[in-house]
């Protein structure tokens, strides 16, 4: 079975400074990957996927993530946040066969401070 | 391009009552799933639809918990009766199985609250 661990469920940085949050994942298949953001009182956004091909993924907003097979990542960074990047950040995993079954991390708790 | 609708936006009951959420997913969707959010936690699948068949409701609380999918586009997910264990956000998300991405559009979520 899936699973993902987010390794941390609180970061709090300040304004304009690089942020990294940490994702591993656990399965016996090739995946799908991705994160997604949720402002307060809303849905789920996606911010970027990792299917095949270059590791190093590009998403909204200045996000970009990397995928490690050999150490079974998917980390978060973004060089420089702002204000409105506040937010609960979601790391998932589905397995590459097209059931399209997300199985999600706890969250992080991003928290910019000016 | 409208997104995944979901009603209520809130929904405060006592226990022991019902409740219903509705859902209309994005056109042309054919697979529709509800997760459940508890607080301070990541979102946890409670059935996923392919159409009108549910393809995997192995997380589905079948003794309060039902769910449908008529004609295979809206969806309603009912609890009865409420537990005050129930409280969570429950969210509603389409994708198309075609795309091959495995990208899921959520909903804003249906709070509940069980006094």
């Amino acid at each position: 079975a899936q699973s993902v661990t987010q390794l941390d469920s609180q970061v709090p940085v300040f304004e304009e400074a690089p942020v990294e949050l940490r994702c591993n994942y656990s399965s016996s298949v090739s995946v799908y990957l991705f994160w997604y953001v949720q402002y307060p009182n809303q849905g789920l956004q996606l911010l970027l996927k990792y299917l095949s091909g270059s590791t190093l993924v590009k998403g909204i907003n200045g996000f970009e993530a990397e995928f490690n097979k050999s150490q079974t990542s998917f980390h978060l960074r973004k060089p420089s946040v702002h204000i409105s990047d506040t937010a609960e950040y979601f790391c998932a995993v589905s397995d590459g066969g097209g059931a399209q079954k997300l199985v999600f991390g706890q969250g992080t708790r991003l928290t910019i401070n000016p | 391009e409208a997104g995944v609708v979901q009603s209520p936006r809130y929904k405060i009951i006592e226990k022991k009552q019902p409740v219903a959420f509705w859902c209309n997913p994005i056109s042309g969707h054919n697979t529709l799933y509800w997760y459940r959010q508890n607080l301070g936690q990541g979102p946890e699948l409670l059935i996923r639809y392919e159409n009108e068949e549910a393809v995997d409701d192995s997380q589905l609380p079948k003794d309060r918990f039902s769910a449908e999918r008529l004609k295979g586009v809206d969806s309603t997910l009912k609890i009865q009766p409420a537990e005050l264990g129930d409280s969570a956000v429950y969210l509603c998300a389409s994708s198309f199985s075609g795309s091959g991405t495995g990208e899921l559009f959520f909903g804003e979520g249906s709070r509940l609250t069980v006094l």
